[in-house]
């Protein structure tokens, strides 16, 4: 099982609403990230879980809240959104955080299409 | 600091063999990876090279050069659905953390 499952695959919500994306991978990696990909640039990141710690956040506003409930899942709380937040979502593991060696080789999940209205 | 260039686009024909150059500047390089990115669809592995020459997979092969920063990610026999666009990535060391940079991918169009 090389997969990487994101849920849902389309989410549209209000500026007010609380929503969460949710990532699953049973690969048994320990390093889990999300990126935001807006169309036709490539993925940025926005966190990196390690052993179910929160390792990097790239200066994310706090809207967005990840969360690592194990080691197979990982989660993303969206609350107040903007429009410009709008983008695909991307979740991504590999075996372990690209520091101890390079090799990093990552799966991506297909991703949450949100759109903030 | 650290910067990554590809082309934005390119052409080529079916069945013909195309190079899609990647040249990066990073002060701590560690690795780079090809991934393939089809509209609307999560990026896809296609390879990874940390030391110098060239890495074959079947239709795909990826070369590096690390006294030049330089990459090219090889494809022959094109296919139509080989139209996507491929993203070169670095891994940079940034004291204590490895990141992995992005380039902004080159969009591949293949004509029958």
């Amino acid at each position: 099982d090389t997969e990487v499952t994101q849920t849902p695959k389309h989410l549209v919500m209000g500026m007010t609403n609380k929503k969460s994306l949710k990532c699953e991978q049973h690969m048994g990696h320990r390093a889990m990230y999300w990126y935001k990909q807006k169309a036709k640039k490539p993925p940025e990141l926005m966190f990196v879980y390690s052993y179910e710690k929160l390792s990097i956040n790239e200066s994310v506003p706090s809207r967005f809240s990840p969360e690592c409930p194990n080691s197979s899942l990982l989660n993303l709380h969206l609350h107040a959104l903007q429009p410009e937040d709008s983008a695909l979502y991307l979740c991504a593991s590999s075996q372990e955080e690209p520091k101890v060696h390079g090799n990093t080789e990552a799966f991506f999940g297909q991703g949450t299409r949100l759109t903030v209205v | 600091g650290q910067n990554i260039d590809q082309p934005t686009e390119m052409t080529a024909t079916e069945g013909a063999i195309v190079q899609i150059n990647c040249t990066y500047q990073t002060s701590g390089f560690n690795g780079l990876f090809w991934y393939q990115q089809h509209a609307g669809e999560a990026p896809t592995f296609l390879s990874y090279n940390v030391l110098d020459g060239l890495e074959e997979k079947g239709r795909f092969s990826s070369f590096l050069s690390r006294s030049k920063g330089y990459s090219y990610l090889l494809l022959k026999e094109l296919q139509m659905k080989d139209s996507a666009s491929y993203l070169c990535a670095v891994i940079h060391n940034a004291g204590n953390n490895r990141k992995l940079i992005w380039g902004l991918g080159t969009s591949l169009a293949v004509n029958p």
